[in-house]
């Protein structure tokens, strides 16, 4: 089974300075059709899980454009450009390209 | 809207069984694959089980193979899962989530395991 590795398991950061999560996969996550399958979630207190990023670089509709994400093969990263007091939550990545789908152990992302 | 309503959560002996149900609604749930996703209290999520649009191609995570069933009916627009010989360790919220991308999650139910 595919290991994701999350680093770190926890950030605090100012109102509007930036945060970067990083992801790191033990098997390049490329497919074989050409796509990579590494998505990125959010989950807020009390609240189910969403998706903020797909296919390592695609932000979901409604998704602000503070967050990207980049990355190729075994390596990638969510990046926050600037920290507002709702983006307080605990961050996953997921790799899709091998069953079973596999989860980081997820970020927690706190205001300071 | 797209809208995943979970179901059929509830607590149950070790060994006992229970089944989860998942009405879909605001999109063709026919032309979706689906999955289980899970969280064990205080703990990050867990992938646990897939079927594709038609029914076929179920996967599951090692931890539940054999124990655990996935299946749907789309002339319901719901998906399933059929949980046997429960353990302590199945207890958790259980999220049904549809491809692509598992970019809609329902509100979860809780199924806690216990004597």
């Amino acid at each position: 089974d595919i290991v994701m590795t999350q680093t770190p398991l926890s950030l605090s950061v100012t109102p509007g300075q930036p945060a970067s999560i990083s992801c790191k996969s033990s098997l390049s996550l490329l497919h074989p059709n050409g796509n990579t399958f590494l998505y990125w979630y959010v989950q807020k207190s009390g609240q189910s899980p969403q998706l903020l990023i797909y296919e390592v670089s695609s932000r979901f509709s409604g998704v602000p454009d503070r967050f990207s994400g980049s990355g190729s093969g075994t390596d990638f990263t969510l990046k926050i450009s600037r920290v507002e007091a709702e983006d307080v939550g605990v961050y996953y990545c997921m790799e899709g390209t091998y069953f079973p789908y596999t989860f980081g152990q997820g970020t927690k992302l706190e205001i300071k | 809207q797209v809208q995943l309503v979970e179901s059929g959560g509830g607590v149950v002996q070790p060994g006992g069984s229970l089944r989860l149900s998942c009405a879909a609604s605001g999109f063709n749930f026919d032309t979706w694959g689906m999955n289980w996703v899970r969280q064990a209290p205080g703990k990050g999520l867990e992938w646990v089980a897939f079927i594709r649009s038609n029914g076929t191609n179920e996967r599951y995570a090692d931890s539940v193979r054999g124990r655990l069933t996935i299946s749907r009916d789309n002339s319901k627009d719901t998906l399933y899962l059929q949980m046997n010989n429960l353990r302590a360790e199945d207890t958790a919220v259980y999220y049904c989530t549809k491809e692509p991308h598992l970019d809609c999650w329902g509100q979860g139910t809780l199924v806690t395991v216990s004597s």
